[in-house]
């Protein structure tokens, strides 16, 4: 089980907001780690949408915003598209395990 | 752009060492951290170790005392050796690089990944 707590899923209707949280504690989030998000789509390798908490990497879209706030963290999707149906991760270091972790991830469906 | 691309066995027996290869093109894996990383069917992403150009490695204390990660500059390619497999190790691997940019790490290239399924 991961440090790293997720919703197991989100759903929104297209053009609606969706918020995923990832909830860690102490000795990651809470103690300066950053944290990356990943939109992992069926078949294809996870792909980098946010890094150091905030940051987009060039070519992602402003629809995704990622936000960090003493043990959580939250990606926001807004302007839902069908495209955005996914399993979503987040990603930091835990001091404790001495190990880089993921979340437990997150499905979007778009209704 | 990099693109990194995994090969090996796709069937690997019980108790035997899970062996795999990744080719990295359009970089040199003398800079940056390269990374395993495996989700088994129906489950989440789980990071297995880096290496570092030098030699350097950082493993994940839960496989530490099985995983070995190497590199073969010559060839542009890293390795993974995972040993005394168990059903349990049955997974989708996947080889990444680090972005590089001073945050705590994460991973902006990915190889597609490779099925490895630990079966007799």
């Amino acid at each position: 089980q991961s440090v790293l707590t997720q919703p197991p899923s989100v759903s929104g209707a297209p053009g609606q907001r969706v918020t995923i949280s990832c909830t860690g504690s102490s000795s990651n989030i809470g103690a300066g780690y950053d944290v990356h998000w990943y939109q992992h789509l069926p078949g294809a390798a996870p792909k980098l949408l946010i890094y150091g908490n905030t940051h987009r990497p060039s070519g992602v879209p402003d629809r995704f915003s990622g936000s960090k706030s003493g043990t959580s963290a939250s990606l926001v999707i807004t302007g839902l598209q069908a495209g955005a149906e996914a399993d979503y991760y987040c990603q930091s270091y835990d001091s404790s395990l001495a190990a880089y972790v993921f979340g437990t991830g997150t499905k979007v469906t778009v209704l | 752009q990099v693109q990194l691309q995994e090969s090996g066995p796709g069937l690997v027996k019980p108790s035997e060492t899970l062996s795999l290869s990744c080719s990295v093109s359009r970089d040199f894996i003398s800079s940056h951290y390269w990374s395993w990383i495996r989700q088994p069917p129906g489950k989440g992403l789980e990071w297995i170790g880096y290496l570092f150009y030098g030699g350097s490695t950082n493993y994940n204390p839960s496989l530490k005392s099985r995983v070995t990660i190497s590199a073969d500059t010559s060839k542009n390619q890293f390795f993974l050796n995972l040993s005394s497999v168990t059903a349990a190790d049955t997974a989708v691997y996947y080889c990444a690089r680090d972005r590089g940019d001073g945050y705590t790490l994460s991973f902006d290239s990915w190889g597609q990944g490779t099925l490895v399924i630990v079966s007799s």
